[in-house]
């Protein structure tokens, strides 16, 4: 079973409000994600993290923030929300490469 | 970089049947899962396979990572098996992440 939290778990906001997706594991993972999910759609990575002070973009252009200053925290924030952000937003860890990858249960926010 | 390619795109089963799902990749992987999102959109792990066979319950997995494929077996398919059942890879020759295919969606009436 893997502890990794999320929250909130549904946001609805108004278009130009700054918010923060708040994600933190206790298993001591370095590594952590953050992938993006339309509906009914597949995960497209947009940041990631491998370790303490390391952020880095992914894939998927994405006009979100990030930042590591706790090994076990990976907030996402976004200074001003669009409703072309609506989406799921799907946090992730693991240790190292080469093992499992865990997800937490997902944002999903509605941009009005 | 790396694709993922899932097949079939879409499967309607009858409760009781059983189905393969395929999953193939292009380049040589390091790490392999297989995902099964659930109607509230949480992704559950269904197995961690870069090669071989593992089996828990009703369900199966085997990648043959020589020939760049991996196939998810469902037996005995219920309700509660529908959703979106993702492939995800990683290569270290790739980096950064887990990639993702586009899914097969399962849909299991009773």
């Amino acid at each position: 079973e893997a502890d990794i939290y999320q929250t909130p778990r549904y946001l609805v906001i108004g278009t130009g409000k700054k918010i923060t997706l708040e994600c933190s594991q206790t298993m001591g993972h370095d590594k952590m994600y953050w992938y993006q999910q339309d509906p009914g759609m597949e995960l497209h990575l947009i940041h990631y993290s491998y370790g303490v002070n390391s952020t880095e973009k992914g894939d998927l252009s994405s006009e979100s923030t990030v930042s590591r200053i706790r090994t076990e925290h990976f907030p996402l924030t976004l200074e001003s929300a669009r409703p072309s952000h609506t989406s799921q937003y799907l946090c992730a860890s693991r240790r190292g490469f080469n093992n499992e990858q865990f997800f937490g249960p997902g944002t999903r926010l509605t941009v009005l | 970089g790396i694709q993922v390619e899932q097949s079939p795109p879409d499967l309607i089963l009858q409760e009781g049947a059983n189905s393969t799902l395929r999953c193939n990749f292009s380049d040589s992987v390091n790490n392999l899962q297989w995902f099964h999102q659930n109607p509230w959109g949480q992704l559950i792990n269904l197995f961690y396979i870069p090669s071989g066979t593992k089996q828990n319950g009703r369900l199966s997995a085997t990648t043959v990572a020589t020939e760049r494929y991996s196939l998810l077996y469902i037996s005995s398919s219920q309700t509660t098996d529908s959703g979106v059942y993702f492939c995800a890879v990683f290569s270290n020759q790739a980096g950064t992440a887990l990639i993702f295919g586009k899914g097969t969606t399962l849909s299991v009436s009773s």
